[in-house]
């Protein structure tokens, strides 16, 4: 119940394709949901992040929808470029201090 | 403004040895938690301090310890290492150290134990 499962593993996408990264949970007492992008040699960095009361947010490029009843949540990148190539990590959290984190997903934008 | 930083960047020890892992949050931040990353997965939270006092602690053996001094910066204690404890260690600052309060990750130390 406290595992959060990301998929796919990897993914390669055209420049100025969508980029779409999925992942599921099965905790319902999970209330926030970041996506951290990392680069090489470089800590996660946050991206985005949203809480189950909204169905969708949007920053720039960069949107999370939500799915409450199907306890899963994926992270869209518009108009991919080389410079979004990173791994991009999922989260999920229920208490004050403990995030829960999905196995990462290595995006390799193609110019 | 520094981010956060953490010392050493690269560590080899062998197995059976201790490390001291060290990291300084951004300036104003009062809360440090600490991260193992294995290769290939998501990180893994081992504890949270916040003002001093550990605020959560993560599925780690008690061979994992750490604590926040009064500037705080914190440490990061692995006793009687063994080869699966090679990973990067991740240190994040957060200014109360609520989840939702944006954690801002240090580089890592890259351990290796042999």
């Amino acid at each position: 119940q406290q595992q959060v499962k990301q998929s796919p593993q990897s993914l390669i996408v055209q420049k100025g394709g969508i980029s779409i990264i999925n992942c599921a949970y099965e905790n319902t007492a999970f209330d926030y949901f970041p996506w951290y992008q990392q680069f090489p040699g470089k800590g996660p960095a946050l991206l985005i992040a949203i809480r189950p009361d909204v169905s969708e947010k949007k920053e720039g490029r960069f949107t999370i929808s939500f799915n409450k009843s199907a306890k899963q949540f994926s992270l869209h990148i518009m108009d991919s470029q080389p410079g979004d190539s990173a791994t991009y990590f999922c989260a999920a959290s229920y208490s004050n201090y403990q995030l829960i984190w999905g196995a990462g997903t290595k995006l390799i934008i193609k110019p | 403004d520094a981010g956060v930083t953490q010392s050493p960047t690269h560590l080899i020890k062998t197995r059976g040895q201790h490390v001291t892992l060290r990291c300084s949050p951004i300036s104003g931040h009062k809360s440090v938690s600490w991260y193992q990353q294995v290769l290939g997965q998501g990180p893994q939270f081992i504890f949270q301090y916040y003002e001093k006092e550990e605020r959560g602690r993560g599925n780690f053996p008690d061979r994992f310890s750490a604590r926040q001094f009064p500037n705080y910066s914190s440490e990061l204690n692995v006793n009687a290492l063994l080869l699966g404890d090679s990973a990067l260690y991740l240190c994040a600052s957060s200014l109360l150290g609520g989840t939702t309060d944006t954690q801002y990750f240090g580089p890592g130390t890259r351990l290796t134990v042999l």
